[in-house]
């Protein structure tokens, strides 16, 4: 299957400051990607569509203004949580669109932590 | 508004039977379902989907059947392999490659 990359993996962080998850697509070029989040025990959940070159659909919700999302090349998207608090503390995974197949491949996720 | 249900948390099958993970949905719009498999703190893994004009897709080990009426799919894993063990996630998008809505997962056990 395709490789799609997340950086970091982990991050703790103090409340009020922010923090940026870089997606990847390492073999393939994805004018869509997406945006999970999954609290423990629980599904993943939309965040927000990405597309390459505009601007990002959030799902209902969603804080455009907390979650800033940028697709500025067809292989790396970002989200950036903004004045993170402990509640957004979270399993953010991303997903990238294969253009060939349509199929979503998916990251190995960033554990954030808000202290 | 669960639109995609997985009723079963968990399934405990031995090595070498067969497992089926059952899934359901709601919203008849739904064209296109996938099974993801996952690990705890990574990614979900793609394993096999399939379009709403199939009724069965095979891929090795793995099928998945579809009954559109009844608005149910399921995964079938045979022969069972202890490194099946994982979190399975049924998803269902309206069109293909777009946004995902996933099931709660099934927990599946394969033991020795």
């Amino acid at each position: 299957g395709a490789v799609v990359s997340q950086h970091p993996s982990w991050v703790i962080c103090k409340s009020g400051t922010s923090v940026k998850i870089e997606c990847r697509s390492l073999d393939f070029q994805a004018t869509t990607m997406f945006w999970y989040r999954q609290f423990p025990k629980q599904s993943l959940m939309l965040m927000a569509t990405s597309n390459e070159g505009s601007k990002a659909t959030y799902e209902q919700g969603v804080e455009k203004d907390k979650f800033l999302i940028n697709h500025a090349s067809l292989t790396l998207s970002t989200l950036t949580v903004t004045s993170a608090h402990p509640e957004d503390s979270s399993f953010y995974i991303c997903s990238a669109r294969d253009p060939f197949s349509e199929t979503q491949y998916f990251g190995p996720g960033t554990r954030l932590l808000v202290l | 508004d669960q639109q995609v249900k997985q009723n079963s948390p968990s399934l405990s099958v031995q090595e070498g039977r067969i497992s089926i993970l059952n899934c359901d949905y709601t919203n008849s719009m739904f064209d296109y379902f996938l099974w993801y498999k996952k690990y705890p703190a990574e990614g979900p893994t793609f394993l096999i989907s399939i379009s709403s004009i199939k009724d069965k897709n095979e891929d090795g080990r793995f099928t998945v059947f579809l009954n559109k009426s009844a608005k149910h799919l399921s995964l079938h894993i045979v022969p069972s392999q202890p490194g099946d063990s994982a979190v399975y996630f049924c998803a269902a998008s309206v069109i293909k490659g777009n946004k995902l809505v996933f099931g709660a997962g099934t927990i599946l056990r394969v033991k020795s």
